[in-house]
């Protein structure tokens, strides 16, 4: 069965923190990503990740740093956290593929942040 | 970013219902995705389409591929409690997924 993990499904940060947010699929999928959920904006991509140690900026990446040291492990850094930062942050991962072909985005169950 | 319209943002039925829910886009898409949210769950995939006058069926749920490839359609027959959850369209361009606000679907008892 396949699975996306992320370390916490909580998280309580004060402004200024620097916050991680781990994220760790079993699938051998070659690309990662990280979005943000707020309600009325939908899904918005913060990083994506299509191999071990490449990363490309998605829509809103201001504020956010990722890490992909390990095919499995994308992680999303809030270098000062800030309360316009309070959201649901889901990860993703999908199989490599051609850019006109779509492969299964597989999410995990989202990390709720609130930033005090 | 670009985002798509997607519509009504809540809808409020009574089980038994159909029920049926759209996104629009200026731009075309060669990829159009219908996911569901359940509460405390990230998104699962429910219906992909690949192709302009694409019409897919998975159980209950029915989705259509616009002809002019900037639309699509979801109808979910005969509405049961653990329909509840928010659908989400999403658009394929390149590598991304450009995803619709939501729309946020509620039984009532």
């Amino acid at each position: 069965d396949v699975k996306v993990t992320q370390s916490s499904r909580y998280l309580v940060k004060r402004t200024g923190e620097k916050v991680f947010l781990e994220c760790v699929q079993d699938m051998d999928h070659e690309n990662m990503f990280w979005y943000r959920q707020d309600p009325g904006l939908g899904l918005r991509l913060i990083y994506f990740s299509y191999d071990v140690k490449m990363k490309e900026k998605g829509d809103i990446p201001e504020g956010y740093s990722v890490s992909r040291e390990k095919k499995e492990r994308f992680s999303l850094i809030l270098e000062s956290a800030s309360t316009n930062q309070t959201s649901m942050y889901l990860c993703a991962s999908t199989s490599g593929g051609s850019p006109s072909s779509y492969n299964e985005q597989f999410f995990g169950p989202g990390t709720r942040l609130t930033v005090l | 970013g670009q985002q798509l319209n997607q519509s009504p943002q809540s809808m409020f039925i009574q089980e038994g219902e159909d029920v049926s829910m759209n996104c629009t886009s200026s731009s075309i898409f060669n990829t159009w995705l219908w996911y569901k949210q359940e509460p405390g769950e990230g998104p699962v995939l429910l219906i992909a389409l690949y192709k302009a006058g694409e019409l897919t069926s998975n159980g209950r749920l029915t989705a259509q591929f616009g002809i002019t490839r900037k639309d699509s359609f979801l109808n979910i027959s005969a509405s049961i409690p653990s329909d509840v959850g928010i659908y989400f369209c999403a658009g394929l361009r390149n590598y991304q997924l450009i995803w619709g606000a939501g729309t946020k679907l509620i039984i009532k008892p």
